[in-house]
């Protein structure tokens, strides 16, 4: 059964990066049928997507935090981390790594980890 | 501001039907994307409910279904029952600047 686990500091300090990694297991972040990317929410809101990859390399952001976001592959440890640079208190969120069909314009998030709250705070 | 436009909340009895409706634009759902919908339990991640418009994972009930039409989509739940009670999101992907994948701002069922 595939699991997704994310991991990193729960307290990130405002103009700092938040660094997060979701482990995969039960699958292999290099199949050619998935993307696997990373969502957010912050309290009492809704669902945001940050961005994603796919096995060959190719990396989606969504555009407001494009200029802040970096996500990166260890295949060898079939693991995906997220960086956000410079964070403020309305970075503060659950952050989600998900697992998402490779159909392009037809994706759906059909797999996704527990979640894990980052707080911005001095 | 979410690009697909959902309302903040519904409600219904136990045993009734309830629609949530997925407003979108001609870059999204207007130009023939699929929708997808979410149920987000209480403390716990999202969960697939509906992908391709209308079509469930194993193990949904038949009491959820999803349909689509020009700009927008709906997912509709019969049979209503107290652990139905959730918060609902709309997907689907978006050409325009907004991004590739975008959520809807999320419904919030409460079963009276």
């Amino acid at each position: 059964q595939l699991q997704l686990q994310e991991s990193g500091p729960r307290l990130v300090k405002p103009s700092e990066t938040l660094s997060l990694t979701c482990t995969v297991s039960g699958g292999s972040i290099s199949s050619s049928s998935h993307y696997w990317g990373w969502i957010r929410q912050p309290p009492g809101k809704g669902l945001e997507w940050i961005g994603s990859f796919y096995y060959i390399g190719t990396t989606y952001y969504t555009p407001s935090l494009k200029s802040r976001v970096t996500i990166s592959v260890d295949t060898s440890k079939n693991l995906f981390s997220l960086k956000l640079s410079s964070v403020t208190a309305a970075d503060t969120a659950v952050y989600y790594c998900a697992r998402h069909s490779s159909n392009y314009f037809l994706s759906y998030f059909d797999f996704w980890g527990q979640g894990t709250l980052v707080t911005v705070s001095s | 501001q979410s690009v697909l436009t959902q309302p903040p909340s519904v409600s219904g009895a136990p045993g009734q039907r309830i629609t949530i409706s997925c407003t979108g634009s001609g870059s999204n759902i207007g130009a023939r994307y699929d929708v997808h919908w979410y149920q987000q339990l209480p403390g716990t991640a999202p969960k697939l409910l509906i992908f391709d418009n209308t079509n469930r994972p194993s193990g949904v009930p038949d009491r959820f279904s999803g349909s689509k039409s020009g700009t927008s989509a709906s997912l509709a739940i019969t049979g209503l029952q107290a652990e139905d009670e959730a918060d609902y999101y709309c997907q689907s992907y978006d050409r325009s600047l907004s991004g590739h994948w975008v959520f809807g701002g999320g419904t919030k069922l409460t079963v009276l």
